[in-house]
């Protein structure tokens, strides 16, 4: 079965720091990009962070620059999201999800991206 | 950066009737949209990718249309299980992913 795990989560006061995971099965993980999106209590879902198959190729939300940091480690079929300097605003469930591409209609080159599969998410809270 | 609003943000409907929810790009997208579905306390489901491809499992009656800007998932007879919230994502810009506000789907 496909499956994410996501772990990590808890309380943090402001400033503070936590280091979320992700632990994949039942796919070849070293094959897909990756990705963080949270959402904020009774909030729409927000994009946080993207990684590509081989760690080439990382985004990052303007919201997370230079706080987070996101990294994946193939061999042991897991994602991870380092987060510094916490804030209130970052409290959220965090959820990991897996990049499918398909090739696009204008040719080679070209492929649509999807997120196909979702963990059920960790909670993070930021409050003093 | 590409702004992805929908519309409208909530909306009441009943068991066997049809729904029309749109989304509308800041920029064209061509057909890199896709659409999700959440339940109250549980992750998004893929529903539609690439505007209008169906993911696999997901029934009949949910389909997607558009291309460019202007985009529209529509239920053609709504069941009891689709009462949910429904976000509608750009992947045109694989640097930076962006999602509508949501459009929450009630029981009239």
């Amino acid at each position: 079965e496909v499956q994410l795990v996501e772990s990590g989560g808890g309380l943090v006061k402001p400033g503070g720091s936590l280091r979320l995971s992700c632990a994949a099965s039942g796919f070849t993980f070293s094959s897909y990009s990756m990705n963080w999106v949270r959402q904020a209590p009774g909030k729409g879902l927000e994009w946080v962070s993207s990684i590509s198959s081989s760690s080439s190729y990382i985004y990052y939300a303007d919201s997370v620059k230079g706080r987070f940091t996101i990294s994946r480690d193939n061999a042991k079929n897991s994602l991870y999201l380092q987060m510094n300097s916490l804030r209130a605003e970052d409290t959220a469930v965090y959820y990991c999800a897996r990049d499918s591409v398909v090739p696009a209609a204008m040719g080679e080159g070209y492929y649509y991206y999807y997120m196909d599969v979702w963990g059920k998410g960790t909670t993070v809270t930021v409050s003093s | 950066d590409i702004q992805m609003t929908q519309s409208p943000s909530s909306l009441s409907a009943s068991v066997g009737d049809r729904v029309t929810i749109t989304c509308r790009a800041s920029q064209s997208i061509s057909s890199y949209l896709n659409w999700y579905q959440q339940k109250p306390g549980k992750a998004p489901k893929l529903l539609i990718y690439a505007a209008s491809s169906l993911q696999s499992g997901v029934p009949s009656r949910f389909s997607g249309s558009g291309s460019g800007t202007d985009f529209t998932l529509t239920i053609s007879s709504l069941q009891p299980e689709d009462f949910a919230t429904y976000y509608c994502q750009q992947s045109y810009s694989t640097r930076m992913y962006t999602f509508g506000q949501g459009t929450k789907l009630e029981i009239k």
